[in-house]
């Protein structure tokens, strides 16, 4: 299973776009990469799901580069409920066995 | 359509102890999986459940066990407790196992062990 390495923390301001990168070396062929987003003493909810080039949906855009050893989740015109840990995973399509990292803490200051 | 729901919310152990956790998925999901998220490891998979079966199991202890009943709801039971297993535990659902699918998250049972 590929291991994930995000960054521990992030700081941003209301308004601004956020870009979130998380390091996958070891992704395998059949992975796809999802994000998640948690609030405190709340579970994680999922945010979007991608397994090459661009992914976009109505909370965020995803962008994995050709070869798939990273990924960055794009926040657009982020606003202060968009402080929470976000979640990079990256699970094997036949194995369900979803392992999550560290996460990232986002903390959007006024 | 009512949410996974995990009871109970909070629960007070002490060493030694065991203790039971549910989980009742959304209505027609058929897969529930567990997870234990505490600060200093963060989520850590435990196991998943599908059709009563258990499909795949994360790196724990044999005193972390679970089962699902023929309604898809599924209860997690950790015996003989140490005071390392005080954790938020959470359950997802989920239609499908069959690919890394969008889970939904359960508000969590969070456990202290004393």
């Amino acid at each position: 299973l590929a291991k994930t390495t995000q960054p521990i923390s992030m700081d941003s301001y209301e308004g601004q776009e956020v870009n979130i990168t998380c390091s996958h070396n070891n992704i395998a062929t059949n992975d796809y990469i999802t994000w998640y987003q948690q609030f405190p003493s709340q579970g994680p909810r999922f945010i979007i799901q991608g397994y090459k080039t661009k992914v976009t949906n109505e909370v965020a855009s995803l962008f994995i580069p050709a070869d798939r050893k990273s990924s960055t989740l794009s926040l657009p015109r982020v606003s202060l409920s968009d402080t929470a840990v976000y979640y990079c995973l990256v699970g094997d399509i036949w194995d369900d066995k979803i392992i999550f990292g560290k996460g990232t803490r986002l903390h959007i200051l006024p | 359509k009512a949410g996974v729901t995990q009871t109970p919310r909070y629960l007070i152990k002490t060493r030694g102890q065991q203790v039971t956790l549910s989980c009742s998925p959304i209505s027609g999901h058929r897969s529930v999986s567990w997870y234990q998220q505490t600060p200093g490891q963060g989520l850590q998979f435990l196991f998943e459940y599908f059709s009563e079966t258990q499909r795949n199991k994360g790196n724990f202890p044999g005193r972390f066990s679970g089962r699902q009943f023929s309604n898809s709801r599924s209860e997690m039971n950790v015996s003989t407790l140490e005071l390392g297993d005080s954790a938020l535990y959470l359950c997802a659902s989920s239609l499908y196992p069959t690919t890394p699918s969008e889970q939904y998250f359960g508000p969590g049972t969070r456990l202290t062990v004393t």
